[in-house]
């Protein structure tokens, strides 16, 4: 099957630090998905993306979808201590998958050094 | 308030039982999922339902059943023949087919085999 791959999978940075991560994949996808993960909690919907070369933000995050449809860019800016998590891509590939088969990437751990 | 309830948080069983997750949703959605997180790893599918009384096997079946009697619930059983069943289990719930590829997470479960 489909497999992404996320990076970087951990990420050290000082408060107020901008962030940017990264997924991509071997084939193409329709739909990339940004999840963000607490410890001990189920993953939190940040930003979907639809369409070749979308950029969409929410807050201070900013997500865009790769021309190639085979990557997505996740970046936060100017980080605060609520953002320490992990945080996933994840894809929806064209049929005849559908739907149901969302691909999600490894995760990228995000720690907020003091 | 809409959204997915799973319960109960922290599941502890003995070796060779069986043990029912439960994951509910009031969002009226046609699609639910379950997944399977292992620490430090991505989610991987375990089964999914596109509509009542249907359901598919995912990336990881083996070990595990469910049913979806009511659109309301799918619930999940662990059965003795899941030989690493110690993990955090996750369900999500989406539009369906027509909608969205925007899958919603529950809170999440964790079994821990003793």
């Amino acid at each position: 099957g489909q497999q992404l791959n996320q990076s970087p999978q951990s990420m050290f940075i000082q408060e107020g630090e901008d962030v940017s991560m990264n997924c991509t994949s071997s084939s193409i996808f329709n739909t990339w998905l940004w999840y963000k993960q607490d410890p001990g909690e189920g993953p939190v919907l940040l930003i979907a993306l639809y369409k070749a070369g979308e950029l969409t933000s929410n807050g201070r995050l900013t997500a865009q979808f790769g021309i190639t449809r085979k990557d997505s860019f996740l970046n936060i800016s100017a980080s605060i201590p609520s953002d320490v998590g992990i945080y996933f891509c994840a894809g929806h590939p064209p049929p005849p998958f559908g739907n149901e088969k969302l691909t999600f990437g490894t995760g990228t751990r995000l720690t907020i050094i003091p | 308030d809409g959204g997915i309830t799973q319960s109960p948080k922290y599941l502890f069983r003995k070796e060779g039982q069986n043990v029912t997750l439960s994951c509910e949703q009031n969002l009226n959605h046609d699609a639910m999922y379950w997944y399977r997180q292992d620490p430090g790893q991505g989610l991987r599918l375990i089964y999914y339902s596109q509509i009542v009384n249907d359901f598919q096997k995912g990336d990881i079946a083996e070990g595990y059943s469910v049913s979806r009697e009511k659109k309301e619930s799918f619930p999940l059983t662990v059965t003795s023949a899941q030989k690493n069943p110690t993990a955090f289990y996750l369900c999500a719930s989406s539009i369906g087919s027509g909608g969205t590829n925007e899958q919603f997470f529950g809170p999440g479960t964790r079994l821990t085999v003793l």
